[in-house]
């Protein structure tokens, strides 16, 4: 495997389940990042990860929860989502958390929640 | 009901013409912008990046300009071809202020190439 990973790739959900998305990251970098793209506002950042330690909550609700037990990955879990949730989260790395540094995307995980 | 979601600004070339996708920003201490591409089902990716001492970089086909009087920038692809087709962002890591490679992105451009 190379890059950086997103499973599972479509992910269906009630609004009681719990699910968590998982990203990992071949790259060798110390920094990790969800984003949020949904088809009514552009692509937005959600968390930061820099080594391991949260830098950026970007007002997100509870409700998202994220987890980076190592540098090569992160999750993000789900619980009591609403269907306004449905979108693509994005996971992308970089070498560090730091303006000039390129950030690598995953593919993404596309969440409908019904 | 009525479905509410982004109206994305499309652009639409023959293949090998060239194509020129624009871009505004809001703040002027912005000192750094990146150009993505992100094609149907995949993430963004890389294509080019200037900082603000410079007002024209180059790469393979790709050009992007930046005005920093009228707060623009534009990404130029040379003689377009069909792989081209995707939905092109401009973004910027350092609105906000913060250092932690915050990215804020544009809403996109979607370019299609038709052969």
């Amino acid at each position: 495997e190379t890059g950086v990973t997103q499973t599972p790739r479509h992910l269906v959900m009630g609004m009681t389940n719990k699910k968590s998305l998982k990203c990992e990251q071949h790259l060798g970098h110390n920094a990790m990042y969800w984003y949020k793209q949904s088809a009514k506002k552009p692509l937005e950042l959600m968390f930061v990860y820099n080594f391991k330690e949260q830098t950026e909550n970007n007002s997100v609700p509870s409700r998202f929860s994220p987890e980076c037990p190592n540098s090569s990955h992160l999750f993000l879990h789900l619980h009591t989502l609403q269907p306004e949730d449905s979108a693509l989260y994005l996971c992308a790395s970089s070498q560090e958390a730091v303006s000039y540094n390129e950030q690598f995307f995953g593919p993404g995980t596309r969440l409908t929640v019904l | 009901g009525e479905s509410v979601g982004l109206h994305l600004p499309t652009l639409s070339v023959q293949e090998g013409d060239n194509s020129i996708i624009n871009c505004a920003y809001s703040n002027s201490a912005s000192d750094y912008f990146i150009w993505y591409k992100q094609e149907s089902g995949k993430g963004p990716q890389f294509i080019i990046d200037i900082r603000s001492n410079m007002d024209k970089r180059q790469g393979q086909r790709v050009t992007v300009l930046l005005n920093k009087t009228v707060k623009h920038l534009s990404l130029q692809i040379a003689a377009t071809q069909p792989g081209d087709s995707a939905v092109y962002f401009c973004a910027e890591p350092n609105a906000g202020g913060t250092s932690y490679g915050k990215l804020t992105f544009g809403q996109g451009t979607i370019l299609t190439v038709h052969p």
